[in-house]
């Protein structure tokens, strides 16, 4: 079974950028069949598709965050990464990675999560 | 962008009574192939989401059949038959079918 455990600092200064990454244990990233996504959820809020990756290295990202998003991934680590740079207040949230299937027309899901990551943005 | 309402926000259940949460998207998500891309999500307090329901009407593996979606197009729904003490959080519906993904904005089920 498939599991996701993102890491990355709890703070980050206005300005900087927040960078996260997601390690996959239980299955090859490489797997065909699934994007690799993060999903924000300010406290108390709801939930934003931040943007995600397929295993052949093309990314989309959300428009109103464009700009600022990178999602990259590590083969060799069996990991995928979000760097989102200019951070302000607005952007503190719990991260979430998690797994996109779409192995056929029949699968557009999020079949796993990780636990989440609580980031502030605070000087 | 595809919006996504949700209603009612909040959902107040009594145990063993039924319950029913309504999405409608600001556009058709049949797709072509025939299938709904709306997926329904629980996300219970301290936890990410888990996924329930996907196409709209599938339930996910080890999902309790006392869950159920229906509909098509632009209006959708999920139904508790009987609610359990272990059904309470915030259930969400997401579409699928194009980027960027979208949630709606959630209903709390608590228990009266």
């Amino acid at each position: 079974q498939v599991q996701l455990q993102e890491s990355g600092p709890g703070l980050v200064k206005p300005s900087q950028t927040l960078s996260l990454t997601c390690n996959v244990s239980g299955d090859s990233i490489n797997s065909g069949g699934y994007y690799w996504s993060w999903i924000r959820q300010p406290a108390g809020r709801g939930l934003e598709w931040i943007g995600r990756i397929s295993t052949s290295g093309s990314a989309i990202y959300n428009p109103s965050l464009k700009t600022r998003v990178t999602i990259s991934l590590d083969t060799s680590k069996n990991q995928f990464s979000l760097k989102l740079t200019s951070v302000t207040a607005a952007d503190t949230a719990v991260y979430y990675c998690a797994r996109f299937v779409v192995v056929a027309a029949a699968s557009r899901y999020f079949d796993s999560w990780g636990q989440g990551t609580k980031v502030a943005v605070s000087a | 962008d595809i919006v996504m309402t949700q209603s009612p926000l909040s959902l107040p259940v009594t145990p063993g009574e039924p319950a029913s949460i309504s999405c409608r998207s600001s556009q058709s998500l049949l797709h072509g192939h025939g299938y709904n891309y709306l997926d329904w999500y629980l996300q219970k307090p301290g936890q990410p989401p888990q996924l329930l329901i996907y196409l709209g009407s599938y339930r996910a593996s080890g999902v309790p059949d006392r869950f159920s979606g229906s509909g098509s197009g632009t209006d959708f729904t999920l139904k508790i038959s009987k609610v359990e003490a272990e059904d309470v959080g915030v259930y969400y519906c997401m579409q699928a079918l194009q980027t960027p993904l979208t949630f709606g904005g959630g209903t709390r089920v608590e228990i009266k």
